[in-house]
């Protein structure tokens, strides 16, 4: 079965600071990979998505992912965080057999101090 | 506006009643998901609607029950056989075949008292 891991659950950064935010997935064969951000008060979004192609995929608002797929790995990063950075990321990934659904990590929540 | 609504955005009930949570779209999507999100735990699918009159379990159905009579309508019922109910609860839709871009409703956080 797919699961997804998202080992870091609170992260606290300072303005500026790099971020990473790791997540692994398991499953053996083709994935689609997704990162999910809910702002305070807002809707869950899609921030990024990778299908195939160049390994490291650009979302918005400066964020990047980088699929590594001998790690199994779609880690987010992000150069310099801003304070409306703060929210909470959720990993997610679709098996190509499996167009129905996906599986989402268990969230990493992000807190930016100003 | 094109787009998920939830109603209402805090329901309280007490133990042992089912409750019903409206989850209305007029994205003209075809597929409708529930979730339940729990702090630590993320997101965990309940059930899922790919077709009007059609769907399936998701990984933490049992004590909850769903309709598709509607392609814009997917309600879940909670029923006092989930041991434990309050969470906030998403729904969800799609292109059907694009399970990866879900549109998101605001949510519905539910207390069972």
């Amino acid at each position: 079965a797919q699961s997804v891991s998202q080992h870091n659950h609170h992260v606290i950064l300072s303005e500026a600071a790099s971020l990473e935010l790791g997540c692994n997935y398991s499953y053996g064969g083709t994935v689609n990979l997704f990162w999910y951000v809910q702002y305070p008060g807002q809707h869950l979004q899609l921030l990024l998505k990778y299908f195939s192609g160049d390994p490291l995929v650009k979302g918005i608002k400066g964020f990047e992912a980088e699929f590594i797929k001998s790690k199994f790995s779609f880690n987010l990063r992000k150069p310099s965080v801003q304070w409306s950075d703060t929210a909470e990321y959720f990993c997610a990934v679709n098996a190509d057999s499996s167009a129905s659904k996906i599986i989402f990590g268990s969230g990493t929540r992000l807190s930016i101090r100003p | 506006d094109g787009g998920i609504t939830q109603s209402p955005k805090y329901l309280f009930r007490k133990e042992g009643q089912n409750v019903t949570l409206s989850c209305e779209q007029n994205l003209n999507h075809d597929a409708m998901y529930w979730y339940r999100q729990d702090p630590g735990q993320g997101l965990r699918l309940i059930y899922y609607s790919q077709i009007v009159n059609d769907f399936q379990k998701g990984d933490i159905a049992e004590g909850y029950s769903v309709s598709r009579e509607k392609k814009e309508s997917f309600p879940l019922t909670v029923t006092s056989a989930q041991k434990n109910p309050t969470a906030f609860y998403l729904c969800a839709s799609t292109v059907r075949g694009r399970a990866y871009e879900q549109f998101f409703g605001p949510g519905t956080r539910l207390t069972v008292l």
